[in-house]
């Protein structure tokens, strides 16, 4: 079976520019995270989708968004490109919603090879 | 606000025993504890989760002692393939009370022939 698939693999933006990076999870994960990484540093939680509802977000500005697609793809938009928006963008598709249930779950995340996002 | 440290590097020689733990002050009463693996220029990958007490899978143990306040990632016979970036992950409770997964800054093990 096919993995969560990313694209693009690389970008070179513009500082102001907007781009839109895309994400293909697993089939029959419903669920789907993205995460930015900077160089040296774990992933940083952006935002959740389940079932193409919102069901969470870190803490980054409004110029991020996202949303998923009724076959459970996502994308993430970034927008007024800055530098410091550099990094490597990672979607991660699991089964189940995050800290559903009695007991809270990462669940099991399957991740993609990310797309790494320089800004110029 | 949940947070993990790591200590920010380890080494070791091939088939020793590596144990990378992770301390978790705040963990909330619900949450789990979750292990991922990263190698350069690739996502995250899942090792090992648990409440509490001790897990074992194929690849890997993970202890958790009675406050959960730390957890411990044992590699068994650690090979030159296990050299990557070992990240523990435990969950905040965001205002509006939504999930948010929580990294740690990550080891690096770097394993010696």
């Amino acid at each position: 079976d096919a993995g969560v698939t990313q694209s693009p693999t690389h970008l070179i933006k513009t500082r102001g520019q907007q781009v839109t990076l895309r994400c293909s999870p697993i089939s029959g994960h419903k669920s789907v995270s993205w995460y930015q990484q900077v160089l040296g540093q774990g992933p940083q939680f952006i935002f959740q989708y389940y079932e193409k509802e919102e069901r969470g977000r870190g803490n980054f500005p409004d110029r991020f968004s996202a949303r998923q697609f009724p076959n459970y793809s996502s994308e993430l938009n970034v927008n007024a490109l800055l530098l410091g928006d550099s990094a490597l963008y990672l979607c991660a598709s699991s089964l189940s919603p995050m800290g559903e249930g009695h007991r809270w779950s990462s669940y099991e995340q399957y991740f993609g090879p990310g797309t790494r996002l320089t800004v110029t | 606000l949940a947070k993990t440290t790591q200590p920010i590097s380890m080494d070791s020689y091939e088939g020793q025993e590596v144990n990378i733990t992770c301390s978790h002050n705040n963990i909330a009463t619900n949450d789990y504890i979750t292990w991922y693996q990263q190698f350069p220029s690739q996502g995250p990958r899942f090792i090992i989760q648990g409440y509490k007490t001790k897990v074992t899978n194929e690849v890997a143990s993970l202890f958790i002692p009675a406050d959960r306040k730390s957890s411990t990632l044992s590699l068994p016979r650690v090979s030159l393939s296990d050299t990557a970036v070992y990240y523990c992950l435990v969950g905040d409770d965001a205002s509006g009370g939504s999930y948010i997964p929580t990294f740690g800054r990550g080891t690096s093990l770097i394993v010696h022939p």
